[in-house]
């Protein structure tokens, strides 16, 4: 089955103590990314990925780190995570193109 | 002023009606238009895309683009209460993607 899977679905952890968010697709696609949405502000964007070793910031990529070493998996660091980066994230791939992208389940982080 | 903006909702309509949900983006140079619809706690699910001027239908849902307003539309004919969820509009060009707020649209039996 085609899909975009993230791990963890939730997480509640505190301030300063460095987390990471999988990330991993099985469609083969070039194209990764990862987005924040928060209440009456909608999906921003953080950081997208247009191939291995290809990273791009997006609308909102303060406290946040990326890598994308296979084709795979791209997973999203926060180093030192602080209360206003509590927020459902989403991570989502797609093919070359411009093509309509994939989302994962989704990732509920809580940071106090 | 928003690089992609969506009619503020919420949007409600009686069932068996047509919901208009309309969305409008500042980059000339977007190439790929999507709308998603996204149900509470969910993940946002690909409704449909559109990427030259015009008209497309799918089903009950048709697409409208026009490159030269800069604005994209979703019309959703007999509208149904599962139809209720958030909308998004996606706007595509050199890889940034970026998403209007959403409208939230109420179907009501």
């Amino acid at each position: 089955e085609a899909q975009v899977t993230q791990n963890p679905r939730y997480l509640i952890t505190v301030t300063g103590k460095k987390l990471t968010v999988t990330c991993s697709q099985n469609m083969n696609h070039e194209y990764m990314s990862w987005y924040r949405q928060d209440p009456g502000l909608g999906l921003r964007q953080i950081y997208y990925s247009m191939n291995v070793e290809v990273t791009d910031k997006g609308d909102v990529p303060e406290g946040y780190k990326v890598s994308r070493k296979e084709k795979r998996n791209f997973p999203l660091i926060l180093e030192s995570p602080s209360p206003n980066q509590t927020s459902l994230y989403f991570c989502a791939s797609s093919g070359w193109g411009n093509q309509p992208q994939h989302f994962g389940d989704g990732t509920r982080l809580s940071i106090l | 002023q928003k690089e992609v903006e969506q009619n503020s909702g919420p949007l409600s309509v009686p069932e068996g009606a047509i919901a208009s949900l309309n969305c409008t983006y500042s980059d000339r140079g977007s190439q790929s238009f999507f709308w998603y619809r996204q149900y509470s706690g969910k993940s946002p699910e690909l409704i449909m895309s559109i990427y030259s001027n015009g008209d497309k239908e799918d089903g009950r849902f048709t697409a409208q683009l026009n490159k030269a307003s800069q604005y994209v539309s979703l019309l959703i004919r007999d509208s149904q209460p599962s139809d209720s969820a958030t909308y998004l509009c996606a706007v595509i060009g050199a890889g940034k993607s970026t998403f209007g707020d959403g409208t939230t649209l109420t179907v009501k039996p």
